[in-house]
């Protein structure tokens, strides 16, 4: 089945700074890409996603990009503020009806 | 309902006991899991339902565990005999049958086994 992986485990930043968070998957017929964030206490919530036809995608601070050749997708977020901090999951699935598999997890922390 | 709602929200029991999970799906959404997630760790999959298929149940830790979804809507999250290393907060999360990929999550049960 999917294996995803993401780097780094944790990431601290500035405030100000950009952070970017790495994922790998194996399997080449998965394309759909998301990404969450699980705020402390919370439950994680979708915050960008990602398809197999385009190279990347971006809404306001975040952005994703996608190499399907390498298999890695990454998330951008740029002018990180303090409530950017969060666990940040991505995922991989092969689209409807199929399982999305998460990958371990990013804490990001934005120091002042 | 205007979510994924999952009961109890809160539930604290003695090592042997068995005990059941509930999760509650948004209307109409066909896929659904469930997921364990230990205090600062990523999410463990465990149960995976989706329409009328048969179950992806290559998460569950041990025969233990066991799921059931009725009516393709509410789904049950068993853990039998109960051991400490269970504890953890165990969370369901539903999508929509078109789509199969937007996950919405229920805001979980934190089981803790003493």
């Amino acid at each position: 089945g999917e294996n995803v992986e993401q780097h780094p485990s944790t990431l601290s930043v500035q405030e100000g700074d950009s952070a970017v968070i790495k994922c790998t998957y194996s399997d080449s017929a998965s394309n759909y890409f998301p990404w969450y964030k699980q705020e402390l206490g919370k439950r994680p919530q979708l915050i960008i996603d990602i398809r197999s036809n385009v190279g990347e995608k971006k809404d306001q601070r975040i952005a994703v990009t996608l190499n399907k050749t390498a298999k890695h997708f990454s998330l951008h977020i740029t002018e990180t503020q303090p409530e950017d901090s969060a666990v940040y999951f991505c995922a991989a699935s092969k689209g409807r009806g199929n399982k999305l598999t998460f990958g371990t997890g990013t804490q990001l922390k934005v120091e002042l | 309902g205007a979510g994924v709602s999952q009961s109890p929200s809160n539930k604290v029991t003695e090592k042997g006991k068995d005990v059941e999970l509930r999760c509650d799906p948004i209307s109409g959404h066909t896929a659904l899991y469930w997921y364990r997630q230990s205090l600062g760790q990523g999410l463990e999959f465990l149960i995976y339902f989706q329409g009328n298929s048969a179950p992806d149940k290559s998460g569950l830790p041990s025969d233990r565990f066991s799921a059931e979804r009725t009516g393709g809507s509410v789904s049950t999250l068993t853990i039998q005999r109960t051991q400490q290393e269970d504890s953890a907060v165990y969370l369901c999360a539903s999508s929509e049958s078109n789509s199969g990929e937007k996950l919405f999550f229920g805001s979980g049960t934190q089981l803790s086994v003493l």
